[in-house]
């Protein structure tokens, strides 16, 4: 069976310092990869998603990056955070096969101080 | 593009029955996905709908009318772990990135 992971689960960083969020996905192959984020009293915003290794698509300008060095491997990036990055980082991939819906790893609580 | 709009909370009571609403405008469609949110949880997989009427799975059920832009998700039988963010959301289109609404926060009272 496929499952989505994400790590780490909780993390506190101080404004100006960078960022690595990464995400894996096991039992499947050539998934469709999601970054989202929600803030706090907010929807679930998208923030990247990409279709394949090293294909990557920005919904949204920001300070943050994603990268697909493997086929099964999404990471999120920033080299300077800023307060308004702390939220709820949600990876995801597109499976289910009549319908098409998403599964969501376990979340990464940012808090940017 | 593409513009959802839910209540922004809700109260009911446990046992009774509560319809959440959703509406949506997309330059076209591709099925409308709801997604149950608890707090600080990642959300999961409620329903999909693709051609108009009711779907039902156990105690939820999932209307949709494309003429109208509308679906709502309808929970019997409330209990109180039903207290939760409900996520109403539709791909941009085809096998494509979904776009959530806002969410509604539902709170079950005893």
């Amino acid at each position: 069976s496929q499952t989505i992971h994400q790590w780490p689960a909780t993390l506190v960083q101080p404004v100006g310092s960078p960022l690595s969020l990464e995400c894996t996905v096991e039992g499947t192959s050539n998934p469709n990869l999601y970054w989202y984020r929600q803030a706090a009293g907010r929807g679930l915003q998208l923030l990247f998603y990409s279709v394949g290794i090293g294909q990557i698509s920005s919904e949204v300008p920001q300070n943050l990056s994603a990268s697909r060095p493997q086929d099964r491997q999404f990471i999120l990036s920033s080299k300077k955070l800023l307060l308004s990055d702390s939220g709820f980082y949600l990876c995801a991939w597109r499976g289910g096969v009549e319908t098409g819906e998403l599964f969501f790893g376990e979340g990464s609580r940012l808090t940017v101080l | 593009g593409q513009n959802i709009d839910q209540p922004t909370e809700m109260t009911a009571t446990e046992g009774a029955i509560v319809q959440i609403n959703c509406t949506y405008q997309t330059s076209g469609f591709n099925g409308l996905f709801w997604y149950q949110q608890h707090a600080g949880e990642a959300p999961t997989f409620l329903s999909y709908n693709v051609l108009d009427g009711l779907e039902e799975k156990g105690r939820f059920s999932s209307f949709l009318s494309r003429s109208k832009g509308y679906s709502y998700l309808l929970l019997k039988e409330l209990q109180m772990k039903d207290s939760a963010s409900y996520l109403c959301a539709v791909p941009l289109s085809g096998n494509t990135p979904l776009v959530f609404g806002k969410g509604t926060r539902l709170s079950v009272i005893a």
